[in-house]
């Protein structure tokens, strides 16, 4: 595809359910991003990865949050046992190396219950 | 740790007016952009600043990035109902690479 695809869009979960959320990047892109964004605020920064290294996960809330992208393009990002405070859009954002601009999906929206 | 605060967070103005929103820093940034963002969509790139006191253009919109590389402004003028949204600046790490975002500004332009 042309841009960064994110899947599912809309997920409802039950407090204490997993989750798996979905991103392909943009083909030949090596960096992936992963952000958290709650209403009317800015992304928050959760994970990066260069080709399938994961090179920084200082943002992850929790060890409840795991992110994996073996073959270095689609990327997953897991949420055990979910809470409500995880309920946020998650973003996902690929580049093709380290200064060209950052392309984003539209989002998974994760709402817990 | 590197923050980024907007200024400010809501800004409600009518159909040609002007307006500055600001980012600052305590930390340095070896980029800066500007993004905006749509509901239900992701940000969206309007710009990239890298040097000290650099100025970009894009149509209505006015981009600054501070001589010390710590702040930025975006200024538009003569404001539009479609420039209605959630702007948003991020600097990049001079160590990691990552991008850190600002809070945002919500913009609303009511005809």
């Amino acid at each position: 595809g042309a841009g960064v695809s994110q899947s599912p869009r809309y997920k409802v979960a039950k407090r204490g359910q997993d989750v798996a959320l979905r991103c392909d990047p943009i083909s030949g892109h090596v960096s992936l991003f992963w952000y958290q964004q709650a209403l009317g605020q800015g992304p928050e920064f959760l994970t990066y990865f260069q080709n399938e290294a994961q090179l920084d996960k200082s943002g992850l809330p929790s060890d409840r949050f795991f992110a994996e992208r073996p073959e270095g393009s689609v990327s997953t990002l897991k949420i055990q046992r979910t809470q409500q405070e995880d309920s946020a859009v998650y973003l996902c954002a690929s580049r093709f190396q380290d200064n060209s601009p950052l392309h984003f999906g539209n989002g998974t929206r994760l709402t817990v219950t | 740790t590197q923050l980024l605060e907007q200024s400010p967070q809501f800004l409600s103005i009518q159909e040609g007016e002007n307006l500055t929103v600001y980012c600052n820093s305590s930390s340095v940034f070896s980029s800066l952009q500007w993004y905006r963002q749509e509901p239900g969509e992701g940000p969206v790139l309007l710009v990239t600043v890298v040097t000290g006191g650099e100025v970009k253009k894009l149509k209505r919109l006015t981009f600054q990035f501070g001589d010390a590389r710590k702040d930025s402004s975006l200024h538009i003028t003569a404001a539009q109902p479609g420039d209605t949204g959630l702007y948003l600046c991020a600097g990049r790490s001079s160590n990691t690479g990552k991008l850190i975002f600002g809070q945002g500004t919500t913009l609303q332009v009511k005809p």
